[in-house]
């Protein structure tokens, strides 16, 4: 069945350097993949998304990267601050039809000050 | 603007009694779902309504497992009877929709039950 596989299942970085997180999926169909912050015990926020018909979007420090004939794409955090600490999400869907949308294991996040 | 709207918080059930949340999505979000989060793990989808119709239920655990979104606004998810297995958040989603426009795909969370089967 269709799949999200989300690396690293952990990340530790240095205040101030850069975080990446990768995603691949399975579903040929898929055309939109955004990005959920879950800090804990609270609830996922979308951060980010990209459609399929564009190759990157950047929001401030954050910025995401798509590359449908490879089926993956990447989260990018720069200039990482302590409250980017967190769980990352990444998901990906299709709105053709019966809708799928499955979301990655997760990326916990660490900033080290 | 009121964010997504989910009850009770936190649920402590023993094993085989009935459970059941509640969940009041974003004003005029015709899309909602609901998912089970395991700990550490990502949001599975158990069930997405487009308006008051089950449009994807195919994770949803049909044998014990059961919702409904009576006038396609507010919802309910019920487990009867509950097990041990059953431990997790449940989380409530809403969108404006899922045609292909602007920001219809953008799902609101709610704040999530947190269900305990002893």
């Amino acid at each position: 069945g269709e799949n999200v596989e989300q690396h690293p299942s952990t990340l530790s970085v240095q205040e101030g350097d850069s975080a990446v997180i990768k995603c691949t999926y399975s579903d040929s169909a898929s055309n939109y993949f955004p990005w959920y912050k879950q800090e804990l015990g609270k609830r996922p926020q979308l951060i980010i998304d990209i459609r399929s018909n564009v190759g990157e979007k950047k929001d401030q420090r954050i910025a995401v990267t798509l590359n449908k004939t490879a089926k993956h794409f990447s989260l990018h955090i720069t200039e990482t601050q302590p409250e980017d600490s967190a769980v990352y999400f990444c998901a990906a869907s299709s709105w053709a039809g019966a809708s799928k949308i499955i979301f990655g294991s997760g990326t916990r996040l660490s900033i080290r000050p | 603007e009121a964010g997504v709207v989910q009850s009770p918080r936190y649920k402590i059930i023993e094993k085989k009694q009935p459970v059941a949340f509640w969940c009041n999505p974003i004003s005029g979000h015709n899309t909602l779902y609901w998912y089970r989060q395991n700990l550490g793990q990502g949001p599975e989808l158990l069930i997405r309504y487009e308006n008051e119709e089950a449009v994807d239920d195919s994770q949803l655990p049909k044998d014990r497992f059961s919702a409904e979104r009576l006038k396609g606004v507010d919802s309910t998810l019920k487990i009867q009877p509950a097990e041990l297995g059953d431990s997790a958040v449940y989380l409530c989603a809403s969108s404006l929709g899922a045609e292909w426009t602007g920001s219809s795909y953008e799902q609101y969370f709610g704040p999530g039950t947190r269900l305990t089967v002893t």
